[in-house]
């Protein structure tokens, strides 16, 4: 799992509450992903990190925001939750050094009522 | 939108059988293209990833072609085991560390 944690790993939580993700890594990698995947989508990019406070937007970036103060910690939060957004978050990084190569933390299920 | 179109959806095979599952891309800049195991509860898993300097890559019972006039690539299990059934994605990317994913094939190998 390449060092990955994620947390929480399920929630259920309410349309219009916040909701914040956390993906921990203990290697010191500098590229750091957020995936959402969906049944007939894929995996599809949320946003991805390149380092300390250098954050940019993905495919799917409506709805979400992204802080990396710490090397080791990428988060992911929902201003205002919906339904829409129910769906199994996945973190990635690359390991350095070997480019492309992406590996992914075990995932955290979000369901928005 | 820069996409990579992955079929079949879903695919049944018989233990011993070869299993196939095929992708298509259309922007030539794709340079770097791997394959994803992804079992129940668990994040994807790197497999197998082929560069276009070459047209067939094989590691144990995985195989990568590559037809990069054809701007295809395929994956192919042999000898295809219950352990294997999972979701198969393919991916793609252009030197940017961003991955493009194709949607997904759910492999079932009955014993």
């Amino acid at each position: 799992d390449a060092g990955i944690t994620q947390s929480p790993r399920h929630k259920v939580t309410e349309t219009g509450t916040p909701v914040t993700l956390r993906c921990h890594q203990t290697e010191n990698h500098r590229y750091m992903y957020w995936y959402r995947q969906d049944p007939g989508h894929g995996l599809r990019l949320i946003h991805y990190s390149y380092g300390v406070k250098d954050t940019d937007k993905g495919e799917v970036s409506d709805g979400y925001s992204v802080s990396r103060s710490k090397t080791e910690d990428f988060l992911l939060t929902l201003e205002s939750a919906t339904s829409s957004q129910t769906s199994v978050y996945f973190c990635a990084i690359i390991a350095s050094g070997v480019r492309d190569t992406q590996y992914f933390g075990p995932g955290t299920r979000l369901t928005v009522l | 939108q820069q996409q990579v179109k992955q079929s079949p959806q879903s695919l049944i095979v018989q233990k011993g059988g070869i299993s196939i599952i095929n992708c298509a891309y259309e922007n030539t800049a794709f340079d770097y293209f791997p394959w994803y195991q992804q079992f129940p509860g668990k994040g994807p898993a790197l497999l197998i990833a082929i560069r276009p300097d070459v047209s067939e890559k094989k590691e144990g019972r995985f195989t990568i072609s590559f037809n990069k006039s054809a701007k295809q690539f395929s994956l192919h299990i042999m000898d295809s085991q219950p352990g294997d059934s999972a979701t198969y994605f393919c991916a793609a990317s252009s030197n940017t560390d961003k991955l493009i994913f194709g949607t997904g094939t759910r492999l079932q190998v009955f014993p």
